[in-house]
C-alpha cells in the first residue's frame, strides 16, 4: 500500500534490550524523521535523515541510533532500552519536490513500552 | 529559536467558527507559519501555511496579522471529528525540513 507506515504499532520490551522501530515510504521522499511524543507533550525531533545515507541529531537523540541505507526505509534502534524510552514514537517523511512547501506525512506511531 | 505561544486549550460549538490564536513574535522574514493537527492517537496531520498573505483551503483559513507577529487559524464549521490537538509552526521554507512541535492547543468541540 501507499504511504508511510510504521512497524510494530505496539511493542513491549525490558530495561537494556535492544529495540528497532521500522518506518517505510513508498514515496521516494528525501527526508525522513523520527520523534517521539510523551504523555502530554508535543512531538520532540530524534534524528533525521535529508537523504539515503545522510542523518543528523534532532532535540534528543541520546539512547538512539539510525541509519539510512535505502531512500525508502528509517530504522530507528533503542541500542539498550531505558524505562524512560517508554513514549508513542512517529515517523514522518517529506520532500518540497514538485509541492514548493514543506508538508510532512506522518505514520501511525510506534507505542514502546519498556519495562 | 522561540518556539509559537498558543493556549493550552480551547471549546467550540459544533457548526460554529473556531479561532485558534498563536503568537509567533520572533518569526523571521523567511520564516512561514504552519499549521498542523493531532487527532487523538494518531499522527499529526498539515492543515495549511502562509508567509504574510492570508490563506485558505479546504480544510481552513489562515490570518496572519501585518506585522506577522500572529495568526489564527480559523476551522468555518467545526464538527466534532475537528477535536484535536492543534500546533502552529514558525519554519523556513527552504533548506532544513526541521518541524518543532510545542503542546498545542487542544481544541474541543461541543455538540
Amino acid at each position: 500500500d501507499a504511504g508511510i507506515t510504521q512497524s510494530p504499532r505496539y511493542k513491549i520490551t525490558e530495561t537494556g534490550r535492544q529495540v528497532t522501530l521500522m518506518c517505510h515510504q513508498t514515496w521516494s521522499h528525501s527526508y525522513m524523521f523520527w520523534y517521539r511524543q510523551d504523555l502530554g507533550h508535543g512531538l520532540r525531533l530524534i534524528y533525521y535523515s535529508a537523504a539515503a545515507d545522510i542523518t543528523d541529531k534532532g532535540e534528543v537523540p541520546d539512547g538512539y541510533v539510525v541509519s539510512r541505507s535505502k531512500t525508502e526505509n528509517f530504522p530507528l534502534t533503542l541500542e539498550s532500552a531505558t524505562r524512560s524510552q517508554t513514549s508513542v514514537y512517529f515517523c514522518a517523511s517529506s520532500d518540497l519536490l514538485g509541492r514548493g512547501y514543506n508538508e510532512q506525512f506522518f505514520g501511525p506511531g510506534t507505542r514502546l513500552t519498556v519495562l | 529559536d522561540a518556539k509559537t505561544t498558543q493556549p493550552t486549550s480551547m471549546d467550540c460549538a459544533e457548526g460554529r467558527a473556531a479561532n485558534l490564536p498563536c503568537n509567533h513574535s520572533t518569526i523571521s522574514g523567511n520564516e512561514y507559519v504552519y499549521w498542523y493537527r493531532q487527532i487523538h492517537s494518531q499522527g499529526p496531520q498539515y492543515i495549511i501555511h502562509g508567509l504574510k498573505n492570508n490563506e485558505t483551503n479546504e480544510m481552513a483559513s489562515l490570518i496572519i496579522t501585518e506585522d506577522r507577529k500572529s495568526s489564527t487559524l480559523i476551522l468555518p464549521h467545526a464538527t466534532l471529528r475537528d477535536t484535536a490537538v492543534y500546533y502552529c509552526i514558525k519554519r523556513s521554507n527552504f533548506g532544513n525540513e526541521k518541524l518543532t512541535f510545542g503542546t498545542g492547543t487542544r481544541l474541543t468541540i461541543i455538540p
